[in-house]
């Protein structure tokens, strides 16, 4: 399965923007780019996926490098329920979920 | 819709006792998933299901079966509790496909003493 790095740890303000990157350097073609985030004691949540091109939705956007070995979810404007662990997650052709251990989000007030 | 539900919410075993999770999904999804979350890390697969009567391994299989006899219903069971197995246990469930996000369950917190 492909990995994914991320940082271990970012901190950010409330109602700020917040950028969480993400290196796959051996992504595939194929490969799917997925975004997920646990709140405390909770189970994981869907924020975002993308294949090649940009994508918005009304939780995030992802940004995705050309090369699409790195990318970007972007919190337009973080709020104290931002605050979860981050998991980038490349989909394969068995379409399992291989998590790593993410980047916990601290939102201060 | 319920989405995914888990049963029971929280379990105490003992060694060698036996137990059964229960993850039920209202969605119609074909393929479903049971994974473990030990403190401080992310979720590993146990094993997961791409439809009825289906099942294969994931990752850290050892120590426990599953059973998909209806296509709503997933069951994890552990035969043999050991205290390496006290953990978080999430269902999740999906349409076929890789551009569909998994839907979780609230999870299973077992704890075997």
């Amino acid at each position: 399965d492909a990995k994914t790095t991320q940082p271990n740890s970012m901190e950010s303000n409330e109602e700020e923007p917040v950028h969480l990157p993400c290196n796959h350097s051996t992504i595939s073609g194929t490969d799917y780019i997925h975004w997920y985030r646990q709140l405390p004691s909770q189970g994981p949540e869907y924020v975002i996926h993308g294949l090649t091109s940009n994508v918005n939705n009304r939780m995030a956007s992802l940004a995705i490098a050309e090369d699409r070995k790195s990318s970007t979810l972007i919190l337009h404007r973080a709020t104290l329920r931002d605050a979860a662990v981050y998991y980038c997650i490349l989909i394969q052709g068995a379409q399992k979920l291989v998590f790593g251990q993410g980047t916990r989000l601290t939102i201060n007030p | 819709n319920a989405g995914v539900t888990q049963t029971p919410k929280f379990r105490v075993l003992k060694t060698g006792q036996s137990m059964t999770l229960l993850c039920a999904q209202d969605m119609n999804h074909e393929y479903m998933y049971w994974y473990r979350q030990d403190p401080g890390m992310g979720l590993r697969l146990i094993h997961y299901s791409v439809g009825e009567g289906t099942t294969a391994k994931g990752e850290v299989p050892d120590g426990y079966n599953v059973s998909r006899l209806k296509k709503q219903n997933f069951l994890l069971g552990l035969e043999s509790a050991a205290p390496s197995q006290t953990s978080v246990y999430f269902c999740a469930s999906r349409p076929p496909g890789q551009g569909y996000e998994q839907y979780f369950g609230p999870g299973t917190r077992l704890t075997v003493t």
